[in-house]
């Protein structure tokens, strides 16, 4: 049973564009959402993270929006790059554990 | 800079080998985890382990055991690979309780011929 569901699975934007990925979560003991961010080769690398008492956090051009009533949260890249290219994770954690959502493959186009 | 060290980026293996992913890290974390990677599945939780000699299953711990005779190091054991069990591994560890997230190494590209 997947703790977290994400998408869409793959995602292709203009340069410039703002992609935006999806997450949802049940499990209401979740209590720290973070984004990680994987190169082709590379393991993934925490990108921004937020955690459920707030509703939005801005780092740089990566925001997260959160909606803790409705048990979901989002990434948005704000004026992407080409170099934003990279499969995105968002994840949820309690007790030390993280539950993985599946991945989204982010392509910008130049 | 931290890091989470696996010692090879790709290894080929025949079915029946007994095969030994080895991960390091240098920031003294408790915790260590190992994930497999596969498309559209996303990163399985393997085994885990929060403390020295200590070991917890995953969610897909079948095929697959554990050793962890030092803190830094978290060693993943396939005692007969089999051709299923070709893909991406994932170490990471991390501090005791969150924020501070994980820390993933580079991975192993395992592939079982």
């Amino acid at each position: 049973q997947q703790q977290v569901k994400q998408s869409p699975q793959s995602l292709i934007v203009q340069k410039g564009g703002i992609p935006i990925i999806n997450c949802a979560y049940e499990n209401t003991a979740f209590d720290y959402f973070p984004w990680y961010q994987q190169f082709p080769g590379k393991g993934p690398a925490l990108l921004i993270a937020i955690r459920p008492d707030v509703s939005e956090k801005k780092e740089g051009r990566f925001t997260i929006s959160f909606n803790k009533s409705a048990k979901q949260f989002s990434l948005h890249i704000m004026d992407s790059q080409p170099g934003d290219s990279a499969t995105y994770f968002c994840a949820a954690s309690y007790s030390n554990q993280f539950y993985f959502g599946t991945g989204t493959s982010l392509t910008v186009i130049p | 800079d931290v890091k989470v060290t696996q010692s090879s980026r790709y290894l080929v293996k025949r079915t029946g080998e007994k095969v030994f992913l080895e991960c390091v890290q240098d920031m003294d974390h408790e915790n260590m985890f190992w994930y497999r990677q596969d498309p559209g599945l996303g990163l399985r939780l393997i085994y885990f382990s929060y403390d020295v000699k200590m070991k917890e299953k995953g969610d897909i711990p079948e095929g697959y055991s554990v050793s962890r005779e030092k803190k830094e190091r978290f060693s993943l054991i396939l005692e007969s690979a089999s051709t299923n069990q070709t893909s991406m591994y994932l170490c990471a560890s991390s501090q005791g309780p969150t924020p501070y997230g994980y820390t993933f190494g580079s991975g192993t590209r395992l592939t079982v011929v």
